[in-house]
């Protein structure tokens, strides 16, 4: 019984590369949410997608930052031309309805050299 | 915006001491949900609170929703070393649908 799969779990890239975050949600799920975390902080939100489209993209960066969740396959967050402040731990956070509980994944560790 | 704040940020403790743990808004929230956080690794809900002035109880936390469903507590009772960890409340507002979280308090039981 596979919970939220997120890969890689740690990230490092150079400025001005690209970073692909991948989030596979439970099976039956096709809510999924973003959220960035940096230390000893909360969570803050970035995107909710459901199966291929946007709901809500209220927290993210207007720019360099993008979030797909296809018919097939896993949820991707995609940062461009990444720069020290992006370093932090990405979350995906997905359920089965809006009356569900969120099933976290692991995180994704990201870290801009 | 919807804020959420958490008091304390820091607490240290020597087991089997009792705390307590706030989170407050000006915002009224449709539920508000704990978190668990261990380092590395996602937040384990611990519990969701829904009715204003709910209280819910698991073995030794209890959790309460403020009437006005704008504020929480989670109270801990004869703390163990295993509670370590961070604490989040997060509120899922009428219309979002998306939880906001508050910046979380760390709690650490010595043993």
């Amino acid at each position: 019984n596979a919970g939220v799969m997120q890969n890689p779990r740690h990230l490092v890239r150079r400025r001005g590369q690209e970073a692909r975050l991948r989030c596979s949600p439970m099976k039956g799920h096709s809510h999924v949410y973003w959220y960035r975390q940096l230390p000893e902080e909360g969570l803050k939100f970035m995107v909710y997608l459901q199966k291929e489209n946007i709901i809500d993209e209220s927290g993210m960066p207007k720019e360099r930052f993008s979030a797909e969740f296809p018919k097939e396959g896993p949820s991707i967050l995609r940062i461009q031309q990444v720069v020290r402040g992006d370093s932090a731990a990405y979350f995906c956070a997905t359920r089965g309805g809006l009356e569900s509980p969120l099933h976290f994944g692991n995180g994704t560790r990201l870290t801009v050299t | 915006t919807q804020l959420l704040e958490q008091s304390p940020q820091f607490l240290s403790i020597q087991e089997g001491e009792n705390l307590t743990v706030y989170c407050n808004s000006s915002s009224v929230f449709s539920s508000l949900q704990w978190y668990r956080q261990e380092p590395g690794e996602g937040p384990v809900l611990l519990v969701t609170v829904v009715t204003g002035g709910e209280v819910k109880k698991l073995k030794r936390l209890t959790f309460q929703f403020g009437d006005a469903r704008k504020d929480s507590s989670l109270h801990i009772t004869a703390a163990q070393p295993g509670d370590t960890g961070l604490y989040l409340c997060a509120g899922e507002g009428t219309g979002r649908r998306a939880l906001t979280f508050g910046s979380g308090t760390r709690l650490q039981v010595q043993p």
